[in-house]
């Protein structure tokens, strides 16, 4: 048990939809990270919030938007789906200082598969 | 470029026995690698993580090695279970940001009775 909860845990969509998917944080993290995750594939970096402000981005377009709220849960939300989108969308949740590791508590996941 | 590459993609081994897994990396700067437990269909559970100075730490029947002049690392897993059938992944991280780790592709074990 991580403490981290993501809903919901799987989901179907046809192409061109839009999807948010939620993610709780473990109590106190102020960081949360979005990975999107193919099969046999290892997570790729969507973009971290950092107090409610975007700090990083991957390789992933602007469709890809995402929110961090004041008690750190987060959504990510995709637009205009497309089939390569299918994916575990994984959370995870850190503690982040200048002087530690900021370790990563993973969420369990939300499967998403686009039609 | 920052990679991570981790060898062998897949393996078999027989309850009870040892294995060794491998990750090759080439991130620059360097802050500290981590290795992570995969169950499939569930989120990754984090093993170790080690920094610059630490060259082994153990979790368990989970033993980890860090050698940062060679950038290799390897995780050892002793007297496996059938519990240990999951995705290994190594990770190196250049900072605390998410944009500062470089995964690699996962070396998935199948451990059989």
């Amino acid at each position: 048990e991580t403490g981290v909860t993501q809903s919901p845990t799987h989901l179907i969509k046809t192409r061109g939809q839009q999807v948010t998917l939620r993610c709780s944080s473990q109590s106190g993290h102020n960081t949360v990270s979005w990975y999107q995750q193919a099969l046999g594939q290892g997570p790729q970096f969507i973009f971290q919030y950092y107090r409610e402000e975007e700090n990083g981005r991957g390789n992933f377009p602007p469709r890809f938007s995402g929110l961090q709220f004041p008690n750190y849960s987060s959504e990510l939300n995709v637009n205009a789906l497309e089939l390569d989108d299918s994916a575990l969308y994984l959370c995870a949740s850190s503690w982040v200082t200048s002087s530690n590791t900021g370790e990563l508590f993973f969420g369990e996941g939300s499967r998403l598969t686009v039609l | 470029k920052n990679q991570v590459e981790q060898s062998p993609q897949s393996l078999i081994i027989l309850e009870g026995k040892n294995c060794t897994l491998q990750c090759n990396y080439t991130v620059s700067p360097f802050s500290n690698l981590r290795w992570y437990k995969q169950d499939t269909g569930r989120g990754p559970v984090s093993l170790t993580i080690m920094t610059f100075s630490e060259n082994t730490k153990s979790n368990g029947r989970y033993t980890a090695t860090l050698d940062a002049d060679t950038k290799q690392s390897s995780l050892h897993i002793t007297a496996s279970q059938l519990s240990d059938s999951a995705s290994y992944i190594c990770v190196v991280s250049a900072g605390t940001a998410g944009n500062k780790l470089t995964f690699g592709g996962g070396t998935r074990v199948l451990v059989k009775p």
